[in-house]
């Protein structure tokens, strides 16, 4: 089984600043993937990757960056981080062909004060 | 509206007695994925389906891919069945991207 990993776990930011959220997967697959969680909306896609060097706008993508350097970490970068942004953030695997089953890290909570 | 509709978005069962939960798409889906999300926050596999039915133990979920639905079926449950269980399907593409919804929050009482 996929083991995903995200660091930090837990995060106060202030209005205006650079967050940093860090996802590692162990499973060698080639696509990742953040998301972010509210209440009331489910689970939401905001950048993608298909491999090292690639990344690809979500359904949400504004006012956030992504990096992926290796096959094995992908990270999401808030450059000005904003109230709105305040969320429990998601890092998933998986890999096309077959079974494309997603694996899901433990959450990043993300207060944006 | 949303891709994914899922019903319904709240149940409460007594400890042995079973229910199905229900995922609608709007649009044609490759594979449906369901998870539990547990009280940690932490989002756990159940299953993936392509097609057809899958069992693991109480739990079987059926995915119709012509009709555009997908069900998950909890038997005998259990206190530790509690959560918030969401259905996400994967649209066609190589990017295998999931659309979740919104969720039903189950709660099981002795």
């Amino acid at each position: 089984e996929a083991a995903v990993t995200q660091s930090p776990r837990n995060k106060v930011a202030v209005t205006g600043g650079k967050v940093t959220l860090s996802c590692n997967q162990t499973n060698n697959h080639n696509n990742m993937y953040w998301y972010r969680q509210d209440t009331g909306h489910g689970l939401r896609l905001i950048h993608y990757s298909y491999g090292a060097g690639s990344t690809e706008k979500g359904d949400i993508p504004d006012g956030y960056k992504a990096s992926r350097p290796s096959q094995e970490n992908f990270s999401l970068i808030l450059e000005l981080a904003t109230p709105s942004q305040t969320s429990v953030y998601f890092c998933a695997s998986g890999d096309i062909g077959g079974a494309n089953e997603q694996y899901f890290g433990p959450g990043t909570r993300l207060t944006v004060l | 509206g949303d891709q994914v509709e899922q019903s319904p978005s709240a149940l409460s069962l007594h400890e042995g007695t079973g229910s199905a939960l229900r995922c609608n798409f709007t649009t044609t889906m490759r594979a449906v994925q369901w998870f539990q999300q547990n009280s940690r926050g932490s989002l756990i596999n159940l299953f993936y389906l392509a097609s057809g039915t899958k069992e693991n133990g109480r739990l079987k979920s059926t995915f119709n891919s012509k009709e555009s639905y997908s069900t998950l079926h909890i038997r005998d449950a259990q206190l530790e069945d509690s959560g918030t269980y969401f259905c996400a399907a994967e649209s066609g593409g190589s990017n295998a991207k999931l659309t979740f919804g919104k969720g039903t929050k189950l709660s099981v009482k002795s």
